[in-house]
């Protein structure tokens, strides 16, 4: 079982209300991601980071923003949430690659239990 | 045109049986193929990597198709615990540590 946790599990909460969904890994890894998925959806990149003091936006546009001070830490923060924020959120983290090119093992997601927010 | 396409299914497939299902990638220069498992409401999680020369784990057999640039997941001997989400994972060659994710493949396995 991977060692990555997120909290809240569930979150409802009224719109404007300002919102930090927590992540944490224990394995030491420098590579993490925020994905956004809606029921029957694929997953959408919303952020990623590949180590202390780098964030960069993913492939899918999203108002929230994320922070990465410390390697096993990866908080999403929400300033002022709506009803469109209505979704679940999922952290992951990787291993970085041993060499350049190496086997694509060492690229396997290890995926956080998610957070479900409601925005009402 | 989405660059990880699945059929979403559902797949009914009574216990024991056998069941297939392909997914197709946009991009000729990906790198790394994976099939994740996900059940409802919970996180994906990764079934096996897809290697070149195709390979099994158990009753899951993976190949991969570069030349028409699709991969295939195959499930012998179907359980009611392999009722889930099969999602296909590819990693692009120019993309540092993302993956693409396709929508999913519903399966169910019937008693």
């Amino acid at each position: 079982e991977a060692d990555i946790y997120q909290t809240p599990r569930y979150l409802v909460i009224g719109t404007g209300k300002k919102i930090t969904l927590e992540c944490s890994q224990t394995m030491g890894h420098d590579k993490m991601y925020w994905y956004q998925q809606d029921p029957g959806m694929e997953l959408h990149l919303i952020h990623y980071s590949y180590g202390v003091n780098s964030t960069e936006k993913g492939d899918l546009s999203s108002e929230s923003t994320v922070s990465r001070i410390r390697t096993e830490h990866f908080p999403l923060t929400l300033e002022s949430a709506r009803p469109s924020h209505t979704s679940q959120y999922l952290c992951a983290s990787s291993e970085p690659p041993v060499l350049a090119g190496a086997p694509s093992s060492t690229d396997t997601q290890y995926f956080g239990p998610g957070t479900r927010l409601t925005v009402l | 045109r989405k660059e990880v396409e699945q059929d979403p299914g559902p797949f009914n497939v009574p216990e024991g049986a056998t069941v297939a299902f392909n997914c197709t990638y946009s991009n000729s220069a990906s790198q790394s193929f994976f099939w994740y498992r996900q059940d409802c409401r919970k996180e994906p999680k990764l079934l096996m990597s897809v290697y070149s020369s195709g390979n099994e784990d158990g009753r899951f057999t993976a190949q991969l198709n570069r030349a028409s640039q699709y991969i295939s997941l195959l499930i012998r001997d179907s359980k009611l615990s392999d009722s889930a989400t099969y999602l296909c994972v590819v990693k692009f060659s120019d993309s540092w540590g993302k993956l693409q994710f396709g929508a999913g493949t519903q399966v169910v396995v019937t008693p």
